[in-house]
C-alpha cells in the first residue's frame, strides 16, 4: 500500500461543477503539498498546509491531521482547470524526501 | 506564494553535448534544493538533494558524474546533464526549500523539458 493515496485517479466533469480530490496518507507528517501539472508539463505549487484550510481564488485545500486526510476543492470549475493534481507529503524539517501520490487527472468539459 | 523559476523551459540539444538547467528561488532563501525527473505518465522521481554550499546527495541509480548539481548560493542551483544521450530526454523539475526552525516552506519550479536528438 502506498503511503499516499489519491482518489479518484481520473475525474471528468462539466464546466461549473464543484470538484473534490482526496488525498489520504498513512504516516505522520508536518506538511502536505498540492501541485498542479498542466498537459504541457508545467508544475505549479498550489498549496502547502499543515492544518486547517487554505483558499486561493477558486481553490480550497483542507487537511485533517488526525484523520490523515486532505481534500482539494475547485469551485465553479473551468476547462482551464484541466490538469493532473498531485498530493505530496513532507517532513517537519531536514532534507527528507517528499512522498507523492499517483495524481488525479481532471478533465473539465465546456 | 513564493516563486521558483527554471531556465530554460525547453531545450533541444544534440547527443554528446552538455546542457545546464538553472533553478532560482525568487523571494526566499533555499537552503535545500531537490532535482526530479519525470517520464511520460509517471510520477516525479527524485534524482538528488543538495544543501547550499555542500555536495549533492544522489539517489540510488543516478550517476553523479552525468548529472552535475551545483548549489552555490541560497537562491540558485544548477543541474548540468553532461554528454547527453537520447535516453536523457525527460522533464526535469527543481524544488526549493527554505528551513525556518521547525517550519519549512517548499515550492516547485515549472520544469524544463529536455530533448536530446
Amino acid at each position: 500500500k502506498n503511503e499516499v493515496e489519491q482518489s479518484p485517479q481520473n475525474l471528468t466533469a462539466q464546466e461549473g461543477e464543484f470538484i473534490t480530490i482526496n488525498c489520504s496518507y498513512s504516516v505522520g507528517i508536518s506538511a502536505l503539498h498540492w501541485l498542479q501539472q498542466h498537459p504541457g508539463g508545467g508544475i505549479v505549487s498550489l498549496f502547502m498546509l499543515s492544518s486547517g484550510k487554505k483558499k486561493h481564488g477558486r481553490l480550497i485545500a483542507t487537511i485533517n491531521i488526525q484523520e490523515k486526510h486532505s481534500s482539494l476543492h475547485i469551485t465553479a470549475s473551468h476547462p482551464r482547470d484541466s490538469a493532473v493534481y498531485i498530493c505530496a507529503i513532507g517532513p517537519i524539517q531536514g532534507a527528507q524526501k517528499l512522498v507523492f501520490g499517483q495524481g488525479t487527472r481532471l478533465t473539465i468539459n465546456p | 506564494g513564493a516563486v521558483v523559476s527554471q531556465h530554460p523551459s525547453r531545450v533541444i540539444c544534440k547527443s554528446g553535448t552538455s546542457v545546464k538547467i538553472e533553478c532560482r528561488s525568487l523571494d526566499f532563501q533555499a537552503t535545500t534544493m531537490f532535482w526530479y525527473r519525470q517520464f511520460p505518465k509517471q510520477s516525479l522521481m527524485l534524482m538528488a538533494t543538495s544543501n547550499e554550499g555542500s555536495k549533492a546527495t544522489y539517489e540510488q541509480g543516478v550517476e553523479k558524474d552525468k548529472f552535475l548539481i551545483n548549489h552555490a548560493s541560497l537562491t540558485l542551483s544548477t543541474l548540468t546533464v553532461t554528454s547527453a544521450h537520447p535516453e536523457d530526454s525527460s522533464f526535469y523539475i527543481c524544488s526549493a526549500r527554505g528551513n525556518h526552525g521547525l517550519y519549512y516552506e517548499q515550492y516547485f519550479g515549472p520544469g524544463t523539458r529536455l530533448t536530446v536528438t
